[in-house]
């Protein structure tokens, strides 16, 4: 089976620190491509940073960065310097035919 | 702005009252996806044209049909909703199919059932 576990419902930072959200997959392919999306609340999903399985190199997008675990079947999404539009829901999600994400986690960037 | 437009962004409908959700898109893309999310859970994929080819997941209900007249349009046909049914649905588009294509997004269309 293709699951994807995010084991932090909610999740809270305060503005301009850093915090990690923490996504594990299950897949007996080797093959696919990992992402985090991002649904701000009342507004539509967007992707904030994918990471092909085959590249060792961890992905980096201005503040946003993975950490990419390949035979932990991990892949965490680290948020710097946070602001408060980072607050929303964030998915994450693997596809090796179709897309399966993770039930998301509620981040909340206090100031 | 090339996107993905859901209407309406909120229904109401009755029980066994069949709806219809649209979504547009002005990107041009070749596949279109359909996907449930229900409270505090993962989307879960629908099915998805590939032009004109429909695909369905296996465990959609015959409950769910699709109609993709044109490249720009996709409507999600519930014929008999249930309490079950009501959920946030979001439409999807990607250039092409396969693992390297990102998806865009719709603002999903919350639906209601009375």
């Amino acid at each position: 089976a293709q699951t994807v576990t995010q084991s932090q419902p909610e999740m809270s930072v305060q503005e301009a620190e850093t915090v990690t959200l923490s996504c594990t997959y299950d897949t007996s392919e080797s093959n696919y491509y990992l992402f985090w999306y991002k649904q701000p609340p009342s507004r539509q999903m967007i992707l904030v940073i994918r990471q092909e399985a085959y590249k060792q190199q961890n992905a980096t997008e201005n503040r946003f960065s993975v950490n990419f675990q390949k035979a932990a079947k991990s892949f965490s999404l680290k948020i710097s310097d946070s602001q408060l539009g980072d607050t929303a829901m964030y998915f994450c999600a693997f596809i090796v035919n179709d897309m399966r994400f993770g039930a998301g986690t509620r981040l909340t960037v206090k100031p | 702005d090339a996107m993905v437009i859901q209407n309406p962004r909120y229904q109401v409908t009755q029980f066994g009252k069949p709806v219809t959700l649209s979504c547009s898109q002005t990107l041009n893309h070749n596949v279109m996806y359909w996907y449930q999310q229900k409270s505090s859970q993962a989307p879960k994929l629908l099915f998805h044209y590939y032009d004109k080819d429909f695909n369905n997941e296996a465990d959609t209900p015959d409950n769910f049909q699709s109609r993709r007249p044109n490249t720009s349009f996709c409507f999600l046909d519930i014929r008999s909703p249930g309490l079950g049914d009501a959920a946030m649905y979001l439409c999807a588009t990607s250039r092409d199919f396969g693992r390297m294509y990102e998806q865009y997004f719709g603002p999903g269309t919350r639906l209601t059932v009375t």
